[in-house]
């Protein structure tokens, strides 16, 4: 059973282009987490999605944000007109049902590591 | 507002020595609790979980927490650590009621010295 998926692994973009990170969840998971570890710090929750719906986005930043959890295919999340403070690493998690409802955990992938020159 | 504090960045110990990290949670309702690891370059594995039943909690590579809610704690703990348990451990909190989302703390930094 293959894990979380995410792509690319590393993601170098200049200021003002578009970065599209994809998240492919385990087999059987329909629930997706992004999240964001800048440099020295811990990760900070993003946004919440089950497909085709956005549950959670309160850590979204407001501009230039956005995430997408389509019927088919991976969940996208995008940056428009990056900066060089969206360096980071972008986690994606999956569950099989929500963290919170009997506590099944989050698998996470292996991040993709967006560097803005 | 649910928040996770993890007491030092940066904790050394030597080869076989107990490893102590420590973790408090601030919630008003019962959690779940989680500890994470990361080894450089990779994403986050599950070392262990509080889900409300047993308070001392085993996982996996020998590392235990134990869940004192009069404390707020879910230290993390191993008797003997070895050379691989060196990497960013990281605890996490979650709540019933707020979809799932995992709130982190800062991550502390594990070296193992020979």
């Amino acid at each position: 059973n293959a894990g979380v998926m995410q792509n690319p692994r590393h993601l170098v973009r200049r200021r003002g282009q578009e970065a599209r990170l994809r998240c492919s969840p385990m087999k059987g998971h329909s629930h997706v987490y992004w999240y964001r570890q800048l440099p020295e710090e811990g990760l900070k929750f993003m946004v919440y999605l089950q497909k085709e719906n956005i549950i959670d986005e309160s850590g979204m930043p407001k501009e230039r944000f956005s995430a997408e959890f389509p019927k088919e295919g991976p969940s996208i999340l995008r940056i428009q007109q990056v900066v060089r403070g969206d360096s980071a690493a972008y986690f994606c998690a999956s569950s099989q049902i929500p963290t919170g409802q009997g506590s099944h955990e989050q698998y996470f992938g292996p991040g993709t590591r967006l560097t803005v020159t | 507002a649910q928040s996770v504090t993890q007491l030092g960045s940066h904790v050394s110990v030597s080869e076989g020595a107990l490893v102590l990290l420590r973790c408090n949670y601030s919630s008003s309702v019962p959690p779940y609790l989680f500890w994470y690891v990361q080894y450089p370059n990779q994403g986050l594995q599950l070392l262990l979980k509080y889900t409300s039943a047993a308070t001392l909690v085993k996982g996996i590579n020998g590392f235990e927490a134990e869940f004192k809610k009069s404390e707020t704690s879910f230290h993390l703990t191993k008797p003997s650590a070895h050379m691989s348990d060196a990497a960013e451990y990281f605890c996490a909190v979650s709540l019933y009621n707020q979809g799932g989302k995992l709130i982190f703390g800062q991550g502390t930094e594990l070296s193992v010295k020979p």
